[in-house]
């Protein structure tokens, strides 16, 4: 199985600021032949279902704000929340979806400092 | 905008079983994989199952293979998951979600609100 880990557990970040969360897999999740990074990002507040950001690891889902970011390539990835907001708080989660089990990272809390 | 409905959970008792189902609509069903999610109260994701689009290739997670079954009707637009010998670290709340594609190596794009599942004497 791919295991996902991510850092940090939890960070605080004051408004406007940037937040950086990162995410490495026990193998690489690059397929070869397309050149694509089988990982995604969701982000989960509250009692509300995951909402998915990025896939391919750095492409940004339709509505998603342009301040949310996703890079690297291989087993080394990285998102990118530039100018905090408010409505930002949540878990974050990364999953690679490269071959089942389709398992996910431990999750990293964005508070408000 | 896609809606995913998921129905069937609720309080049983360890050894028992459940039917979990989620109802789509506003996507063509049949043409994109299917995931159940779950998540244990404070904890993190726990991807359970997948299912391809034609429903020809399933998967599941070690700690339910044997004792869950995934399926769907793609006619009618549900997907289940059939529960059973349930354990008490099975309790959660379990999400029905959308694959971008109809292969199970998909991401997901659309979740349900999930249904919540407690396993307790």
């Amino acid at each position: 199985d791919i295991v996902m880990t991510q850092s940090p557990d939890s960070l605080a970040v004051s408004l406007g600021e940037r937040a950086t969360i990162n995410c490495k897999s026990s193998q690489s999740v690059l397929y070869s032949s397309n050149n694509k990074n089988y990982l995604a990002w969701y982000q989960q507040k509250p009692g509300q279902p995951p909402k998915l950001l990025i896939y391919w690891a750095s492409t940004r889902e339709s509505g998603v704000p342009d301040r949310f970011s996703g890079s690297g390539s291989g087993t080394d990835f990285t998102l990118t929340i530039n100018s905090l907001q408010a409505e930002d708080v949540a878990v974050y989660f990364c999953q690679q979806y490269y071959i089942t089990p389709l398992t996910f990272g431990g999750g990293t809390k964005v508070e408000i400092k | 905008e896609v809606q995913l409905l998921e129905s069937g959970g609720g309080l049983i008792q360890p050894g028992g079983s459940l039917r979990l189902s989620c109802a789509a609509s506003r996507f063509t069903f049949g043409s994109y994989a299917m995931t159940w999610v779950r998540q244990a109260p404070g904890k993190g994701l726990d991807w359970v199952s997948s299912i391809s689009g034609r429903g020809d290739n399933t998967y599941y997670a070690d700690s339910v293979k044997g004792r869950f079954t995934i399926s769907r009707d793609n006619s009618k637009n549900t997907l289940y998951l059939q529960m059973n010998s349930l354990r008490v670290e099975d309790t959660g709340v379990y999400f029905c979600a959308k694959g971008h594609r109809a292969s199970t190596s998909s991401y997901s794009d659309y979740w349900g609100q999930g249904t919540l599942v407690l396993v307790s004497s």
